[in-house]
């Protein structure tokens, strides 16, 4: 069965930071490209970035660009993000996604997510 | 960035209905276009890729079709469990955008 599941979310004051995990089981982990996803609370979804099959390659929204760091560890099929210079606009549920055939935008699966709270 | 402007924000219909969401990207983008159905307290899940591809298990009242600016998914014949919120999503280019989303509430 495939499936994704976040950890690390909590309660951080601005400023500090946060990493999130997601662990994937039930497919090849380092054949696809992996993304995370955001959304605040009552709110749509928002695009974060994307990590490469190997980790050689990502992308970051420009709401996140120099805050947030997307790595992957294949061998613990494992996809990170660390989140640094929190903000309250940061407040969200994250999600990671899988890739649906690999490299392409279609996310097929997706994690419970994990809230992330930023607050003094 | 593609803004994406999906419409109506929310609309009221009845099972059975036809209910049709449209998707309008802020330049084209092909058909590099998904659908995505979420409910409460759920992760979204994909419905349509490549602007009208069924994905794998979705259910064939479900379609979508357009190509460059202007797209649309429509349900033929609303069931109870449709009810939800939908988003479109361009992966035309980075950074990838959703529209706003679409709530289907019961009539």
């Amino acid at each position: 069965q495939v499936q994704l599941v976040e950890s690390g979310g909590g309660l951080v004051k601005p400023g500090g930071s946060l990493r999130l995990s997601c662990a994937g089981s039930g497919f090849t982990f380092s054949d696809h490209y992996m993304t995370w996803i955001r959304q605040a609370p009552g709110k749509g979804l928002e695009w974060i970035g994307y990590s490469s099959s190997r980790g050689i390659t990502t992308f970051y929204a420009d709401s996140v660009k120099g805050r947030f760091t997307i790595s992957r560890d294949n061998a613990k099929n494992s996809l990170y993000l660390q989140m640094d210079f929190l903000r309250a606009d940061d407040t969200a549920i994250y999600y990671c996604a899988r890739s649906y055939r690999g490299y392409d935008s279609n996310f097929d699966c997706w994690g419970q997510g994990t809230l992330v709270t930023v607050a003094s | 960035a593609i803004q994406m402007t999906q419409s109506p924000s929310s609309l009221s219909a009845s099972v059975g209905d036809r209910v049709t969401i449209t998707c309008r990207a802020s330049q084209g983008i092909e058909d590099q276009l998904g659908w995505y159905q979420q409910k409460p307290g759920k992760a979204p899940n994909l419905l349509i890729y490549a602007a009208s591809n069924l994905h794998s298990g979705v259910p064939s009242r479900f379609s979508g079709s357009g190509s460059g600016t202007d797209f649309t998914l429509t349900i033929n014949g609303l069931q109870p469990e449709d009810f939800a919120t939908y988003y479109c999503l361009q992966h035309y280019n980075y950074p990838l955008t959703f529209g706003r989303g679409t709530k289907v509430e019961m009539k």
